[in-house]
């Protein structure tokens, strides 16, 4: 089985605080994305990447930036916590090579609950 | 209008029978379509995807996509109180050569013993 393991479960930052999410995935796979999921607002992409060293914004980057040294993590950053950023952070992976098809069959880890006082 | 609409429920079904749930997108470009389950407190995962018009069953799940009409359903026969979750509809279309992946709000189901 494929397993996409996310560092924390809860955390409890200060606002302005630099923030670490960090997220592991054991299957070799080549994509690795970031989502906040929130309520009535569904889960909405921050970043995601296609290969090591590389990412590309999705619909929310502003406040965010991302890391991907190693094929295996994928770390999302949040340079000044704000309150607005209080949310649940789903990181996925996903195996294709096929550019155009990296958003099919996503395999997510069971998320960090951030909360931004 | 929102890319990816569902009905927030909560929906209802008595153990045993049909649940149908419904999910309708506005780009008539887009492509293929995915159903994801999420259990309370846990995290999606992918059940079904679709990517032509008609039915496609699988065990007790059936999703359906009408692409004239936009619209992709997914029913669950035989309901068991396991299958009480949120579904999320997610949609790919291809703005400009570029795939977009965008999911709705979800359904929460709730399956009555």
């Amino acid at each position: 089985d494929v397993k996409v393991t996310q560092s924390s479960r809860y955390l409890v930052k200060r606002t302005g605080e630099k923030v670490f999410l960090e997220c592991v995935q054991d299957m070799d796979h080549e994509n690795m994305f970031w989502y906040r999921q929130d309520p009535g607002l569904g889960l909405r992409l921050i970043y995601f990447s296609y290969d090591v060293k590389m990412k590309e914004k999705g619909d929310i980057p502003e406040g965010y930036s991302v890391s991907r040294e190693k094929k295996e993590r994928f770390s999302l950053i949040l340079e000044s916590a704000s309150t607005n950023q209080t949310s649940m952070y789903l990181c996925a992976s996903s195996s294709t090579r096929d550019r155009r098809r990296l958003n099919e069959k996503l395999f997510f880890g069971s998320g960090t609950q951030l909360s931004v006082l | 209008q929102k890319e990816v609409e569902q009905n927030s429920g909560p929906l209802s079904v008595p153990e045993g029978a049909i649940a149908s749930l419904n999910c309708t997108y506005s780009d008539r470009g887009s492509q293929s379509f995915f159903w994801y389950r999420q259990y309370s407190g846990k995290s999606p995962e992918l059940i079904m995807s679709i990517y032509s018009n008609g039915d496609k069953e699988d065990g007790r799940f059936t999703a359906q996509l009408n692409k004239a009409s936009q619209y992709v359903s997914l029913l669950i026969r035989d309901s068991q109180p396991s299958d009480s979750a949120t579904y999320l509809c997610a949609v790919i279309r291809d703005p400009f050569g570029n795939e977009k992946l965008t999911f709705g709000t979800g359904t929460r189901l709730t399956i009555i013993p």
